[in-house]
C-alpha cells in the first residue's frame, strides 16, 4: 500500500482566516514533504521533515507553518494568505532517503478569496 | 543546480501509435530519476525510479530508460485511457544521504485519441 491521504480536498478561504491541511500516511515512511503547484506548473518544494524535524524551509513565507505531531501525520498551518497562494498543495512521502521513491496524495485544492 | 527538460510539451496521438517522451537533466550527482503521471486536479501518480545509466523498466504500455544525459518513457500501442501529463524528475548532488526535495520538468501532456 502507498496511499497518502489528504484532507481537505478542496478549501476556500478569505485572507484573514486560519486554516489547516492534513496529510497522513501509514507507510513507516520517515520523510513527508509538502509542495505546491500551481496551475500549469510542476510541483514546488516547500518543506521536508525528516524522522519528524524540520529538515528544508525553501524560503517559504512565514504565513506558512509546518508541523509534523508525529511520524504519521503532516500539518501545513495557513494564515493571512494572499490570493496568490490558490494552488494545489501536495504532501509526499518517503522511506527517508535521498534517493527513496516519494509518494503523493491526491493534494488539496486551495482558493483564497 | 539541478535542471530538468522536457520534450515535447504536448503530444496528441492516435490510439495505438507508439511514441515516445524524452527527459533531458542536468544534475551534480544522479541520485534518482522519476517518472510520475498526473491527471488533471489530482496528486502525481508513480510510474518508475531509475538509478544508474542503462537500467530499464516496464510497466504495461510504459517503458523507461535512462542514459547519463537523459531519459525516455516509450508508450507502446497507447490507449484513450493513457492521456495525461507525465512529469519526469530527479534528485540529485548529496545532501549527506537524508531526505531532499525532487526537482520536476514541466511536463509532457498527451492526448490519445480514439
Amino acid at each position: 500500500d502507498t496511499e497518502v491521504t489528504q484532507t481537505p480536498k478542496h478549501l476556500v478561504m478569505g485572507m484573514t482566516n486560519k486554516k489547516s491541511l492534513k496529510c497522513e500516511q501509514h507507510m513507516g515512511h520517515r520523510a513527508m514533504y509538502w509542495y505546491k503547484q500551481k496551475a500549469k506548473k510542476p510541483p514546488e518544494l516547500m518543506f521536508v521533515y525528516s524522522y519528524e524535524k524540520l529538515s528544508i524551509n525553501e524560503s517559504v513565507p512565514s504565513r506558512f507553518s509546518p508541523e509534523c505531531p508525529n511520524s504519521s501525520l503532516l500539518n501545513l498551518h495557513l494564515h493571512a494568505l494572499q490570493p496568490e497562494d490558490s494552488a494545489l498543495y501536495l504532501c509526499a512521502s518517503s522511506q527517508g532517503l535521498t534517493w527513496d521513491t516519494q509518494y503523493f496524495g491526491p493534494g488539496t485544492r486551495l482558493t483564497v478569496l | 543546480e539541478d535542471q530538468v527538460t522536457q520534450s515535447p510539451e504536448a503530444l496528441r496521438l492516435q490510439e495505438g501509435e507508439s511514441s515516445s517522451l524524452n527527459c533531458s537533466y542536468t544534475v551534480s550527482g544522479l541520485r534518482g530519476l522519476f517518472w510520475y503521471r498526473q491527471d488533471p486536479g489530482k496528486g502525481p501518480e508513480f510510474l518508475f525510479t531509475l538509478y544508474s545509466a542503462g537500467e530499464e523498466k516496464e510497466k504495461e504500455r510504459l517503458k523507461a530508460t535512462l542514459t547519463k544525459k537523459e531519459s525516455f518513457l516509450h508508450i507502446t500501442a497507447p490507449k484513450p485511457e493513457d492521456s495525461a501529463t507525465y512529469l519526469c524528475a530527479v534528485q540529485g548532488g548529496y545532501s549527506g544521504g537524508g531526505a531532499d526535495g525532487l526537482t520536476f520538468g514541466k511536463g509532457t501532456h498527451l492526448i490519445i485519441q480514439p
